[in-house]
């Protein structure tokens, strides 16, 4: 079963517009943790922001937020004032395991295009 | 501070030929992990070392790939024998230790096609 599902293939924004990226996931532990990473065509990972589960405030990182909505199982990425260089892929990724043994377990990403 | 190496950056070879990729992660970190992405989809974890010690390798296909770590810095990812379904990039990344594996960093990745 699909613990990580984004449903955008791809979306298309037009540059200094806020755009967001959706992610919802399935989990039955009560302590988890949620990333957003970027991945641009060189294919390298970075890491764009993170959401613990029981943490009361969303998370925000510069012009990335993450909209966290627990009861609705929800952690989308927000990004503010969009810029061309923020064309990329983004996964959604959740933190699951036992201490000690966790992973992370990735969606199948958005391709963001910002158009000038 | 010197990011995660990996090498080499693309692979070419054929079905059932062998193939080895290198790691060297973040200078301190003790944890290390390898994914494989397969074009179009997101990375999945193959295995996860601590220090030398293998945490995960549940979803290694352990017929044909091995790792190993053996001095708990840089690790090799080894195919024998390739086969098409292998074509994807593998990533390497680390993390300072397990607790904080929220916070992983990664390589630039190998892109290997096997024809």
């Amino acid at each position: 079963a699909q613990k990580i599902t984004q449903t955008q293939p791809g979306m298309f924004v037009q540059e200094k517009e806020a755009v967001t990226l959706d992610c919802t996931y399935d989990t039955s532990d009560q302590s988890y943790g949620l990333f957003w990473y970027k991945q641009p065509s060189s294919g390298e990972m970075i890491f764009l922001i993170y959401q613990g589960s029981y943490d009361e405030q969303n998370a925000t990182e510069g012009r990335y937020s993450l909209n966290f909505q627990k009861a609705r199982k929800s952690a989308n990425l927000v990004i503010s004032a969009s810029q061309l260089g923020d064309s990329a892929m983004y996964f959604c990724a959740m933190r699951e395991g036992i201490q000690g043994a966790q992973k992370l377990v990735f969606g199948q990403g958005t391709r963001l295009t910002i158009n000038p | 501070e010197a990011g995660v190496a990996q090498s080499p950056r693309y692979k070419i070879i054929e079905k059932r030929q062998s193939v080895a990729f290198w790691c060297n992660p973040i200078s301190g970190h003790a944890t290390l992990y390898w994914y494989q992405q397969i074009l179009g989809q997101g990375p999945k974890l193959l295995i996860q070392f601590q220090n030398n010690g293998v945490v995960d390798d549940s979803q290694l296909p352990k017929d044909r790939f091995s790792a190993e770590r053996l001095k708990g810095v840089d690790s090799t990812l080894k195919i024998q024998p390739a086969k098409l379904e292998d074509s994807a990039v593998y990533l390497c990344a680390s993390s300072l230790d397990i607790v904080s594996a929220y916070e992983q960093y990664f390589g630039p990745g190998t892109r290997l096609t096997v024809t």
